[in-house]
């Protein structure tokens, strides 16, 4: 069975600190690996990754996909307290998207 | 901008009742899809749609329906809600099945 699981559940850290997020997955064809940031609402889209090695970067988030082991890793440097929210990984198989549980963050001044 | 929009924030409907959740995204995106949020479940798609009046079962379509007549809306249909569809329902488009999917605000659903 297609599984993505996301690593810690919850973070709590203060401004300025670095924060890493994990999601490591198991899924048949594999497609590609989506960081998607929930606040109150609806899932805004963070990063597509295809593939292994390839740092995608915006501002202070960054991510990167290693195929081989089969994880991937979001970082957030220099955390601000608008950061704070569920942070959802997801993996594309052939046609629908299997998600994680997601990571909550809480970022406090 | 990709805008998805749905119909209620927040709903509220009793055991039995028929309930209709509406989904409209306006950037011709071929794909749509029905989701439902729990917590420590996370995200499970109940139903997707890749063309019109096209709809395929995703992971938990049982109590569940869909219609897509229309291009750029997509519609949940609960044929007898029950307490346990109580949940928070996303609606998501995509351009091409593969790409990213953009997330409606979401309907919160109560049934009592």
């Amino acid at each position: 069975e297609d599984k993505v699981v996301q690593s810690p559940l919850s973070l709590v850290v203060h401004e300025g600190d670095t924060v890493t997020l994990n999601c490591s997955y198991e899924v048949t064809n594999f497609r590609s690996l989506l960081w998607y940031k929930q606040e109150k609402k609806a899932p805004t889209f963070l990063f597509m990754l295809t593939s292994s090695g390839i740092e995608k970067k915006s501002g202070r988030l960054s991510s990167i996909l290693d195929k081989k082991e089969l994880f991937s890793i979001l970082n957030i440097t220099a955390t601000q307290t608008g950061d704070s929210a569920v942070y959802l990984c997801a993996v594309h198989n052939t046609d629908k998207l299997i998600f994680g549980t997601g990571t909550r963050l809480q970022v406090f001044p | 901008d990709v805008k998805v929009t749905q119909s209620s924030r927040y709903l509220v409907k009793r055991t039995g009742e028929k309930v209709f959740l509406e989904c409209v995204q306006d950037m011709d995106h071929e794909n749509m899809f029905w989701y439902r949020q729990d917590p420590g479940l996370g995200l499970r798609l109940i139903y997707f749609s890749y063309d019109v009046k096209m709809k395929e079962k995703g992971d938990i379509p049982e109590g569940y329906s869909v219609s897509r007549e229309k291009k750029e809306r997509f519609s949940l249909i609960l044929e007898s809600a029950s307490t346990n569809q109580t949940s928070m329902y996303l609606c998501a488009s995509s351009l091409v099945l593969g790409a990213e999917q953009y997330f409606g605000p979401g309907t919160r659903l109560t049934v009592t």
